[in-house]
């Protein structure tokens, strides 16, 4: 089946720790995103990339860093410079056109910062 | 800029009646419009979308949303709620990036 897989489900962490959220996807997309969530403020965006070896800031960037080695595989580090990295993480993809072609996502990942 | 405001946080129907869950966007050209779904502690599904072609817009598992130039709304609609509809709904604008609603909740009661 093709879709988008996220891991791990949760993933709790200490303080000072950094951490990385594996998005890994098989529809021969070529943009990938990662989204936070927060309760009630919807989806936020932290970076995004329309091709391999690119990738851009989104919105709340800071305390977070990404790779896009290969087209499949778009994943992402919380850093600990990160203060208040305790939410949800979504990541999606889409075809060529970033922001114009429908985003399909995976299930997410919860962390929570011990 | 691109804006979107769902006008409910919360929305509470009976299994079997009207469900309505409102969105009002700001955008300074034609806009594309989205709506996602998202059950508990899973990732988002797309329902439908709109991107300029007929205004009344069909999605899955029954529910519409019409668009409104006039009134800048993209309202999201389905004649008889079911229980497993009991999910965030989140009402997303296209600009030169995805921006997303806060959310509306809606509970099914049976």
């Amino acid at each position: 089946d093709g879709g988008i897989t996220q891991s791990p489900k949760y993933l709790f962490r200490k303080e000072g720790q950094n951490v990385t959220l594996s998005c890994e996807q098989n529809l021969n997309h070529d943009a990938m995103y990662w989204y936070r969530q927060d309760p009630g403020q919807g989806l936020r965006l932290i970076y995004y990339s329309q091709i391999v070896n690119d990738f851009q800031k989104g919105d709340i960037a800071e305390g977070y860093s990404v790779s896009r080695e290969k087209k499949e595989s778009f994943p992402l580090t919380v850093t600990s410079a990160q203060k208040n990295p305790t939410a949800f993480y979504l990541c999606a993809s889409s075809g060529t056109g970033v922001f114009t072609d429908t985003q399909y996502f995976g299930p997410g990942t919860r962390l929570t910062v011990l | 800029a691109q804006s979107v405001t769902q006008l409910d946080s919360h929305v509470s129907v009976s299994e079997g009646t009207p469900v309505l869950l409102r969105c009002n966007y700001s955008s300074s050209y034609s806009p594309s419009l989205f709506w996602y779904v998202q059950h508990p502690n899973k990732g988002l599904q797309l329902l439908l979308k709109y991107t300029s072609a007929a205004t009344l817009v069909k999605g899955i598992n029954g529910f519409e949303a019409e668009f409104k130039k006039s009134e800048t709304s993209f309202h999201l609609t389905k004649p008889s709620a079911h229980m497993s509809d009991a999910a965030e709904y989140f009402c997303v604008v296209y600009g030169n990036k995805l921006v997303f609603g806060a959310g509306t909740i809606l509970r099914v009661k049976s």
